[in-house]
């Protein structure tokens, strides 16, 4: 089955600095690639995803990059905020029946 | 439903008991999916339903933990003779479609085993 490793484990970056999560994934065959932010206490929402026909996808101050060769997956954060601080997961998924997460980053936002 | 509904949001059982752990899946929604979330760690699949056959129930961890899901919509996860290391939040999620597209997650409930 699918395996995805997820780095680092935490992290923490002075507010307006990047940020940048990153995953690699076992199966060649998964094509869809979500980012979920789960804040403390509450249910993960996805903020950002993507298909293994496009190679990045930005949305205002949040990127993912695919490299399905390697096949690994980037999550990039810019101008970081404090409400940014929370736990974020990727996932891998697309063929089976369901999604593959990674273990976690607690991003932290320190003013 | 506007979103995905569990219940209850808090169970606090004694070592032993059997629990029932309720999801109501957005409307319309032919996939769910439970998992399991232990303190600080990750998202541990338990079982997938497409409708109401449940065709993966490879992260069930033991033959404790049973599913089910009826008319297509609502799902119960039940875990018999509870242990402490049964203690974790358990979240539900449905998808309009396979593949874990356009996952929706539910709060989840919180399970404290005793």
């Amino acid at each position: 089955g699918e395996n995805v490793e997820q780095h680092p484990s935490t992290l923490s970056v002075q507010e307006g600095d990047s940020a940048v999560i990153k995953c690699t994934y076992s199966d060649s065959a998964s094509n869809y690639f979500p980012w979920y932010k789960q804040e403390l206490g509450k249910r993960p929402q996805l903020i950002i995803d993507i298909r293994s026909n496009v190679g990045e996808k930005k949305d205002q101050r949040i990127a993912v990059t695919l490299n399905k060769t390697a096949k690994h997956f980037s999550l990039h954060i810019t101008e970081t905020q404090p409400e940014d601080s929370a736990v974020y997961f990727c996932a891998a998924g697309g063929t089976a029946s369901k999604l593959t997460f990674g273990t976690g980053t607690r991003l932290q936002v320190t003013l | 439903g506007a979103g995905v509904s569990q219940s209850p949001s808090n169970k606090v059982t004694e070592k032993g008991k059997d629990v029932e752990l309720r999801c109501d899946p957005i409307s319309g929604h032919t996939a769910l999916y439970w998992y399991r979330q232990s303190l600080g760690q990750g998202l541990e699949f338990l079982i997938y339903f497409q409708g109401n056959s449940a065709p993966d129930k490879s992260g069930l961890p033991s033959d404790r933990f049973s599913a089910e899901r009826t008319g297509g919509s609502v799902s119960t996860l039940t875990i018999q003779r509870t242990q402490q290391e049964d203690s974790a939040v358990y979240l539900c999620a449905s998808s309009s479609s396979q593949g874990g597209y356009g996952y929706t997650f539910g709060s989840g409930t919180r399970l404290t085993v005793v």
